[in-house]
């Protein structure tokens, strides 16, 4: 069954770190474009960051500089370094598969809260 | 690179259709025929309902159809169902220069 599982959310504080994870099952990661996408409370879904199968890597203005994806083809798991956190980095955090025809596997998300 | 514009809200009663818009530019809905439609339940994750414009997904009814013309894309839904209550995005790819990949502000649709 092709799924994406994620982990890692949690409570951090303004300024800290944190890092999520995805698991994939059923595809290899690295055969496909691998996004992450968040969503704050109440809010519309906004893409945060993406890797390319050929390793190309973009992030939006909103966390250039501040987080860092990454993958394991070894583990076949994608992942988000998140470093000098916001308050407007409280989100749900999906990881996603795909691009040009769209996102077509979505994990059930994780949810990060940056509060103090 | 900012969000695509769709209106807040879009409503019918069983059995009719509603049609969302999708304003973009020229530098994602406008440049490539690249523009997806999610539908979202609350408290769950989207899930890809139309791809490259038009195309449908494997099990998606024929009932979501979208269509494009210059910068604005749109999702309609025909023969609305209680169950197509829910929020809808739209997204483009938008090149590689400044954000890859745009979601609209998102639409949510009751059924009277």
């Amino acid at each position: 069954e092709v799924q994406l599982v994620e982990s890692g959310g949690g409570l951090i504080q303004p300024g800290g770190s944190l890092r999520l994870s995805c698991a994939a099952s059923g595809f290899a990661v690295s055969d496909h474009y691998m996004s992450w996408v968040r969503q704050a409370p109440g809010k519309g879904l906004e893409w945060v960051s993406i890797i390319y199968f050929s390793g190309n890597i973009y992030y939006a203005d909103s966390v250039k500089g501040r987080f860092t994806i990454s993958r394991d083809k070894s583990r076949n798991i994608q992942s988000l370094q998140m470093n000098s956190l916001r308050a407007e980095d409280t989100a749900v955090y999906y990881c996603s598969r795909g691009l040009y025809s769209g996102m077509d596997v979505w994990g059930q998300g994780t949810t990060v809260t940056v509060s103090s | 690179q900012s969000a695509l514009t769709q209106p807040p809200s879009a409503s019918g009663s069983p059995g009719q259709s509603v049609t969302i818009s999708c304003t973009g530019a020229s530098s994602d809905v406008g440049g490539y025929n690249y523009v997806s439609w999610y539908q979202q339940y609350p408290g769950k994750a989207p899930k890809l309902i139309i791809y490259e414009v038009n195309k449908r997904p494997s099990g998606v009814p024929d009932r979501f159809s979208g269509s494009k013309s210059g910068n604005t894309a749109s999702l309609t839904v025909s023969g609305l169902q209680a169950a197509d209550e829910a929020d809808y995005y739209c997204s483009s790819f938008a090149g590689v220069t400044k954000d890859v990949y745009v979601f609209g502000t998102g639409t949510k649709v009751t059924v009277l």
